[in-house]
């Protein structure tokens, strides 16, 4: 089965620094990927779309400058958290869309990230 | 808008027995409706994968079903086992959106 990444698993960093999120579709190209955040007992929250070469779409109430979306490849997309603050301590999820329009969402195993 | 929603929000129940997990949404136009498994502290599992144009679909233990027309899902689990305990999620991808929209979960805890 397609078999989606995250690096890194946890990250711990103080306020005010920049963290990097990667996920990777290990076995299959994906042409979009999504990037969730799920607070403690709640749901996956949306935060942004992104297609391979162009730029993310963010939901509403997502800043785009706080949190940069980059998908060069058919293969990787990134997410940097910009000037962590405690409040942007969450799991983050990314999916991978494949090529057919049929095709479910994989998921990766989440990244936790906690900013002291 | 599509807005999607799982009833109940918890349940317990004691091993062995079959139960029942609900989810609705409001727009019926939908592509597929999908139901995950998360673990604590993990990523989403998926478990069954229903198109617009299938009524259900089984894998082992688990049956999914879906009621276009009056916008739901029921997720029935039988003979229920400890290691059945997880969040249960629904997700809708509705006509001509990539996103998927998901419930809030169903959080199930089965006791030995």
């Amino acid at each position: 089965g397609a078999v989606v990444s995250q690096h890194p698993s946890w990250v711990i960093c103080k306020s005010g620094t920049s963290v990097k999120i990667e996920c990777r579709s290990l076995d299959f190209q994906a042409t979009t990927m999504f990037w969730y955040r799920q607070f403690p007992k709640q749901s996956l929250m949306l935060m942004a779309t992104s297609n391979e070469g162009s730029k993310a779409t963010y939901e509403q109430g997502v800043e785009k400058d706080k949190f940069l979306i980059n998908h060069a490849s058919l293969t990787l997309s990134t997410l940097t958290v910009t000037s962590a603050h405690p409040e942007d301590s969450s799991f983050y999820i990314c999916s991978a869309h494949g090529l057919a329009v049929q095709e479910t969402q994989y998921f990766g195993p989440g990244t936790r990230l906690l900013v002291l | 808008k599509q807005e999607v929603t799982q009833i109940p929000a918890a349940l317990s129940v004691p091993e062995g027995e079959n139960l029942v997990l609900n989810c609705s949404f409001t727009d019926s136009a939908i592509y597929n409706l999908q139901w995950f498994r998360q673990d604590p502290g993990k990523g989403l599992t998926s478990l069954l994968l229903i198109q617009s144009s299938q009524r259900e679909q089984t894998s082992g233990r688990l049956n999914a079903s879906l009621d276009k027309s009056s916008g739901r899902s029921t997720l029935y689990i039988a003979a229920s086992q400890p290691g059945d305990s997880a969040t249960y999620l629904c997700a809708v991808k509705t006509q001509g959106a990539q996103k998927l929209v998901f419930g809030q979960g169903t959080r199930l805890t089965i006791n030995p």
